[in-house]
């Protein structure tokens, strides 16, 4: 059974930094893309970054660019979401899902998400 | 990037309803279109995919249509556990994967 679970959210200071993990279960970690997606109270979703299955490829909306950084960790099948300069418009639940395996394929599978708020 | 806009952004229908909602990407996305439903509280769960290819598990009442910049999710008799919004994403660009707006369903 596929499972992704997220952690690492919180309350932080705007400027302040915050590390989001997702660990994952159920497939075969290095085999599939990942990525963040997030949702602001009240608001849709929007997709944050990207990585490829290698790790070699990243992505990032530019909302974000500059300031988080994506990766993974094969042997502990986790990802990551290193959130540096944040701001008030960072705050949101933060997704954790996976990318079908093939070129175009849906991302298919979510984690239930972790709240970061940003605020003094 | 590709912008994804979905419409309405909120409607009202009643049990039993026939209800449409439509996508159009800025540019052509061929058809690598999928629909997601999100209820309040929950993860987004994946409807269709490829336009028109109906995720295992999800009810036949529940489908989807077109190609290159306009697309349409259609669920043929409203249901009560239907009420929830629904997002389109592109995936021509994956793993980028810009969203719509959503469409917010609710009870008339």
């Amino acid at each position: 059974e596929v499972q992704l679970v997220e952690s690492g959210g919180g309350l932080v200071q705007p400027g302040g930094s915050l590390r989001l993990s997702c660990t994952a279960s159920g497939f075969t970690f290095s085999s599939y893309a990942m990525t963040w997606v997030r949702q602001a109270p009240g608001k849709g979703l929007n997709w944050v970054s990207a990585i490829s299955g290698s790790g070699e490829s990243l992505y990032y909306a530019d909302s974000v660019k500059g300031r988080f950084t994506i990766s993974r960790d094969k042997s502990k099948n986790t990802l990551y979401l290193q959130m540096n300069s944040l701001r008030a418009e960072d705050t949101a639940v933060y997704y954790c899902a996976k990318w079908g395996r093939n070129y175009g394929d849906p991302v298919d599978f979510w984690g239930q998400g972790t709240l970061v708020t940003v605020s003094s | 990037d590709i912008q994804m806009t979905q419409s309405p952004s909120s409607l009202s229908a009643s049990v039993g309803d026939r209800v449409t909602i439509t996508c159009r990407a800025s540019q052509s996305v061929i058809g690598y279109l999928n629909w997601y439903q999100q209820k309040p509280g929950k993860a987004p769960k994946l409807l269709i995919y490829a336009a028109s290819s109906l995720q295992s598990g999800v009810p036949s009442r529940f489908s989807g249509s077109g190609s290159g910049t306009d697309f349409t999710l259609t669920i043929s008799s409203l249901q009560p556990e239907d009420f929830a919004t629904y997002y389109c994403q592109q995936s021509f660009s994956s793993p980028r994967g810009t969203f719509g707006g959503g469409t917010k369903v609710e009870i008339k």
